[in-house]
């Protein structure tokens, strides 16, 4: 069984540009997570999606960034205008609704700088 | 708001050491508790999931308590390896439906 996909592993770029995240979650999961690790903390939960309607967004910062999960399947994390403390790893994790619900499957992130 | 605590932050240990990692959480309404490993510039990996009415669960070398009256989950590895050095980080999930809240994870050294 293919994991959770997550691409680029790594990314620079300048504070003020733009940069966008994709994750592909393992078949049949319909919960689909995104969160941002910064060096030496947990993960945090920026944004939940199940299917293709968001769960929660209350700490997704909605004025740079944005997230979608078109057609149900895989989700892009979008972050516009940077900021240097954006600089974190970026991790997509997926679960499913049925079995064993809310166990939490994860890729191997990516990896922002932000100069 | 749940708020999940891992004491301590590191721990270093000599090769066959058996060693406790602790997760506290303020909330004890849950519906599962899940430990993960994460080695450097990796993604998380699942080590156990524990379920709300279940009080152990194991996996070969480690095993995972929880008591839930207290706020408590404890990982137990057995006869550690300089391969299970990493952070160990445990994940508290209030609905089935809801968020998993991280703790801040206790990286392990073990020394050869």
């Amino acid at each position: 069984e293919a994991g959770v996909a997550q691409s680029p592993r790594y990314k620079i770029i300048e504070k003020r540009q733009s940069v966008a995240f994709w994750c592909n979650p393992i078949s049949g999961h319909a919960t689909l997570y995104w969160y941002q690790q910064i060096l030496g903390q947990g993960p945090k939960l920026l944004i939940q999606f199940q299917n293709n309607g968001v769960v929660d967004d209350s700490q997704l910062p909605k004025d740079r960034f944005s997230a979608e999960r078109l057609k149900g399947v895989d989700s892009t994390l979008k972050i516009q205008p940077a900021k240097l403390e954006d600089s974190a790893v970026y991790l997509c994790a997926s679960s499913t609704i049925s079995g064993r619900a809310g166990e939490l499957f994860f890729g191997e992130g990516s990896r922002l700088t932000v100069l | 708001k749940q708020e999940v605590t891992q004491i301590p932050a590191a721990l270093s240990v000599p090769e066959g050491e058996n060693l406790v990692l602790n997760c506290s959480f303020t909330d004890s309404a849950i519906y599962n508790l899940q430990w993960f490993r994460q080695d450097p510039g990796k993604g998380l990996t699942s080590l156990l999931l524990i379920q709300s009415s279940q009080r152990e669960q194991t996996s070969g070398r480690l095993n995972a308590s929880l008591d839930k009256s207290s706020g408590r989950s404890t990982l137990y590895i057995a006869a550690s390896q300089p391969g299970d050095s990493a952070t160990y980080l445990c994940a508290v999930r209030r609905t089935n439906a809801g968020k998993s809240t991280f703790g801040d994870g206790t990286t392990l050294t073990v020394k050869p």
